[in-house]
C-alpha cells in the first residue's frame, strides 16, 4: 500500500524548533519529488516547501523561507522538515505529499500537528 | 506569487444537484491547475489534475475545465459523500499556491 506517515509534531514555545518526519512506503521514494503543505486550525491549505527527487533543489513559501529547511534521506525513504524560529502563526497540521503528474499532489499523509504557544 | 481566487466561498446544494466552483489565477498558468477534496479531519484528496484529467478512482460525476487564468470544477448529480471543502491549486510556478477553498454544504 502506498503510504506516507508523518511524525514529530507537538507543542513548542515561540522561537523553538521541531523536526518533522515523513516515512514513505509502497512506492519508489527516490523517483518522486515531495512537498510539505500545512493547514492552520479552521483555515485553508498553504503550500510550504518542495524538494526534488535527488534532494538537490528546494523551494519555500515566503512565509517560512529562512526558518524552515526541507530535506530527504532516500536510503531511509524519509522526508524531513526542520522548523526553526517558530511563531504562533506556524501552528497548523503539517502534511507531507507526493508530487505526481503536472506537479499535482496525489498521495498525502495523515498530518502531524504543530502547536506554537507559550 | 500567483494568487488563486475561488468562488463561491461556500455553497449550499441538495443531493442530485449540479454545482460549479470557479477558480481564477492572477496570471496565466496554462493547464497547471489541480482540484482537491477535503473532508473534516482528513487529508486532502486529489480529484483532478492538469485542469481536466480525472485522477484514478474518482467518480465521473466530477469534471474540470479551463486553461490560462479561468477554471471550473463541476459536480453533476451530487451524492451525500460529496459534501466537503474543495480547493484549487496552481502548480505552474515553483511556489505553489492554493485557493481559499469552497465549502459545499447540504441544503
Amino acid at each position: 500500500e502506498v503510504q506516507l506517515v508523518e511524525s514529530g509534531g507537538g507543542l513548542v514555545q515561540p522561537g523553538g524548533s521541531l523536526r518533522l518526519s515523513c516515512a514513505a512506503s509502497g512506492f519508489t521514494f527516490t523517483s518522486y519529488e515531495m512537498n510539505w503543505v500545512r493547514q492552520a486550525p479552521g483555515k485553508g491549505l498553504e503550500w510550504v516547501s518542495y524538494i526534488s527527487s535527488s534532494g538537490e533543489t528546494m523551494y519555500y513559501a515566503d512565509s517560512v523561507r529562512g526558518r524552515f529547511t526541507i530535506s530527504r534521506d532516500n536510503a531511509k525513504n524519509s522526508l524531513y522538515l526542520q522548523t526553526n524560529s517558530l511563531r504562533a502563526e506556524d501552528t497548523a497540521v503539517y502534511y507531507c505529499a507526493r508530487e505526481y503528474s503536472w506537479n499535482a499532489l496525489d498521495i498525502w499523509g495523515q498530518g502531524t500537528m504543530v502547536t506554537v504557544s507559550s | 506569487d500567483i494568487q488563486m481566487t475561488q468562488s463561491p466561498s461556500s455553497l449550499s446544494a441538495s443531493v442530485g444537484d449540479r454545482v460549479t466552483i470557479t477558480c481564477r489565477a492572477s496570471q496565466s498558468i496554462s493547464s497547471y491547475l489541480n482540484w482537491y477534496q477535503q473532508k473534516p479531519g482528513k487529508a486532502p484528496k486529489l480529484l483532478i489534475y492538469a485542469a481536466s484529467t480525472l485522477q484514478s478512482g474518482v467518480p465521473s460525476r466530477f469534471s474540470g475545465s479551463g486553461s490560462g487564468t479561468g477554471f471550473t470544477l463541476t459536480i453533476t448529480s451530487l451524492q451525500p459523500e460529496d459534501f466537503a471543502t474543495y480547493y484549487c491549486q496552481q502548480s505552474f510556478s515553483t511556489l505553489y499556491t492554493f485557493g481559499q477553498g469552497t465549502k459545499l454544504e447540504i441544503k
